[in-house]
């Protein structure tokens, strides 16, 4: 059973660095194909993709925050963790970490499951 | 980016009605096109890939079609259980973008 844990301040103020935890089982980070996500949702809005990590170590960033955000992986520890540099109310959002399953022999991926997510609140 | 357009943002349906979510990418996407269903305070949870193929476990009321730009969502009965928001999401190129969701209310 595949299962995942964000873990990270619940409060930052403006202009601070949030670095949150995803700490998974179930999967190994170093299995061909396997990635781990990123995905935040503001109160009440929409879904919106950040960042991911493959086995490889290959990472994909969202565009818009490209040059905020910073996404690793501890493959000891079962652990990816997401790094968003002068955070700012309008980031204040439920951060998921999500796995990315590909279907063998394809590009079809998906993220599944999903962890429970984390509220984090920007404000001063 | 690709931009991942839903249509409607908001639906009224009764329990046993047949409805129809539409998903509609700014490019072609191929058949790269998957279906989560979220309901209040929870993560999404996965439905579909590849446009219509269902998770395992997913009841067999759920379907999804389409290819290149158009995608639909249809649920074939209604059951109480089936209230919620449901979002696509591209899976063709990264950013892996998201549509802004359908949420599907009791009439």
């Amino acid at each position: 059973q595949i299962t995942l844990k964000e873990s990270g301040p619940t409060l930052v103020k403006p202009t601070q660095t949030l670095t949150l935890t995803c700490t998974f089982s179930g999967f190994s980070l170093t299995s061909s194909g396997v990635g781990v996500g990123w995905i935040r949702q503001p109160p009440g809005k929409a879904l919106e993709w950040l960042a991911l990590i493959y086995w490889d170590d290959d990472k994909r960033y969202s565009p818009s925050l490209r040059s905020r955000l910073t996404i690793t992986k501890d493959t000891s520890k079962n652990q990816v963790v997401l790094t968003l540099t002068n955070m700012d109310p309008v980031d204040t959002a439920t951060y998921y970490c999500a796995h990315r399953r590909v279907l063998t022999g394809t590009y079809f991926n998906w993220f599944d499951p999903w962890g429970q997510g984390t509220l984090v609140t920007v404000s001063s | 980016d690709i931009q991942m357009t839903q249509s409607p943002s908001s639906l009224s349906a009764s329990v046993g009605d047949r409805v129809t979510i539409t998903c509609r990418a700014s490019q072609s996407i191929s058949s790269h096109l998957n279906w989560y269903q979220q309901k209040p305070g929870k993560a999404p949870k996965f439905l579909i890939y590849a446009a219509s193929s269902l998770q395992s476990g997913v009841p067999s009321r759920f379907s999804g079609s389409g290819s290149g730009t158009d995608f639909t969502l249809t649920i074939s009965s209604l059951q109480p259980e089936d209230f919620a928001t449901y979002y696509c999401q591209q899976s063709y190129d990264t950013p892996y973008t998201f549509g802004q969701g359908t949420k599907l209310e009791i009439k």
